[in-house]
């Protein structure tokens, strides 16, 4: 079994502040890294799938950055709002897997206060 | 783009009794599909997957079963439910490098 660790676990911010959480992942025989943005009673929703070295990925005031040498991502949220509250998961998928299954951390749940 | 249909939503049953949880996916055809967990505390993992109809891998020894009655479904089953069974159940479907998930059932088992 991989291990994928996300921390911090939970983060409590205030709107308009900025954010960032970490995902490591096993170094070798790396895929692929997917983010999601997961809200109660609702499907996880795919932010970005990062396959490369160096990779950033924006997508409005969310981005993430990839480093599969020293094996982490970190996402990083500018200006937070109360809508961005949720849990944010980060799953490694590694080479040679013909399942393409994916390895899940536990998530960082995010809580953006008004 | 695929969609996946997942119920119910929640779900209460006694130690024992037996367990049905339906996905289906539009959208796409022979789809790879999964049945993830999240017990308390832990991060989702893998059950089972399967590539076609029919076709069946369990990732870890358990109480429960997986069905692939036709190409869009994908049933998880058990005849008779543990208190260990009690999580949060997704289904998934693969295309490429993508994945599209379900909703999910939280099932809680007294």
């Amino acid at each position: 079994i991989l291990n994928v660790e996300q921390s911090p676990q939970s983060l409590h911010v205030q709107e308009g502040d900025s954010t960032n959480f970490t995902c490591s992942f096993p170094s070798s025989n790396f895929y692929a890294l997917h983010w999601y943005r997961w809200e109660t009673a609702k499907s996880p929703e795919a932010l970005f799938v990062m396959t490369l070295n160096g990779d950033e990925k924006k997508k409005g005031r969310i981005s993430a950055t990839l480093n599969t040498k020293e094996g982490y991502s970190y996402l990083y949220i500018k200006g937070s709002q109360p809508e961005d509250s949720a849990t944010y998961l980060c799953a490694f998928m590694n080479r040679g897997s013909t399942l393409g299954r994916l390895y899940f951390g536990r998530g960082t749940q995010l809580t953006v206060w008004p | 783009s695929q969609t996946i249909h997942q119920w119910p939503a929640t779900l209460v049953q006694p130690v024992g009794s037996p367990l049905s949880l339906e996905c289906t996916v539009e959208g796409t055809s022979n789809p790879n599909l999964y049945w993830y967990r999240q017990a308390a505390g832990r991060g989702l993992q893998l059950l089972f997957y399967s590539v076609g109809i029919g076709q069946i891998s369990s990732e870890v020894p358990q109480n429960l079963s997986a069905s692939r009655p036709q190409d869009r479904q994908f049933i998880l089953s058990s005849k008779k439910l543990l208190l260990s069974d009690s999580g949060f159940y997704l289904c998934a479907s693969r295309a490429g490098i993508g994945y599209t998930f379900g909703s999910g059932t939280r099932l809680t088992v007294v």
